[in-house]
């Protein structure tokens, strides 16, 4: 079955970096698109980015570009989501969810990760 | 970017009853519209897509309806285990993707 699995929770100071992993099994990784959201306390379900797996191209929300990047290790089959300049704010769960895209048209995210705490606290 | 906006945002239904959840587009997403259900700890999980197709696995009891910028969740008896909060979702116009503020489906 298909499984997204997500590293575990990180707490870090304001202004370091953190990279979540998101090891994905049970389907062909390279024939799906993987996307990042979070979601802050109070806050809606936030999209921040996301990869195709398969050619590694990349499109980042203006919200969070310069300061996230999105990549994969196709043979570990695992997606990666790296935010810098962390500051209070960015204290969320984050969460990556799978997406099937044709060269036409992308479908609806039908699996997530269960989701990684990010804290950042000085 | 499409703004989801949902009603209520807490629901207070007995185990039985039915629940009718709601989910407004700012601008027309054809049928392109995916609800999910979160529990706490968990990953979201897949209920509808297309506005009205059931994911894999799900119960009979939970249906989708509408198209354009009006969608409506429909839970006809509810069970314990539904008692969580559902997002809407739109993937017409993206990016970004956008979600709506969720509705609690709390026990009364």
């Amino acid at each position: 079955q298909v499984q997204l699995v997500q590293s575990g929770a990180e707490v870090k100071k304001p202004g370091a970096s953190v990279k979540v992993s998101c090891k994905a099994s049970g389907y062909i990784f390279t024939s799906y698109t993987m996307h990042w959201v979070r979601q802050a306390p109070g806050q809606r379900l936030e999209w921040m980015g996301w990869i195709n797996a398969g050619n590694g191209d990349t499109k980042y929300s203006q919200k969070f570009q310069g300061r996230v990047t999105i990549t994969r290790d196709t043979p570990a089959t695992t997606a990666y989501m790296e935010l810098s300049s962390l500051r209070s704010e960015d204290t969320a769960v984050y969460y990556c969810a799978r997406m099937y895209c044709t060269s036409i048209r992308c479908y609806n995210v039908d699996h997530w990760g269960q989701g990684t705490l990010v804290t950042v606290s000085s | 970017e499409v703004v989801m906006t949902q009603s209520p945002a807490t629901l207070s239904v007995s185990p039985g009853e039915r629940a009718t959840l709601s989910c407004r587009a700012s601008q027309s997403v054809s049928s392109n519209l995916a609800w999910y259900q979160h529990k706490p700890g968990q990953a979201p999980r897949l209920l509808i897509y297309g506005a009205s197709t059931r994911a894999t696995d799900i119960p009979a009891r939970f249906s989708g309806s509408g198209s354009g910028t009006e969608f409506t969740l429909t839970i006809s008896s509810l069970q314990s285990e539904d008692f969580a909060v559902y997002y809407c979702q739109q993937y017409n116009n993206w990016p970004p993707l956008t979600f709506g503020g969720g509705t609690k489906v709390e026990i009364k």
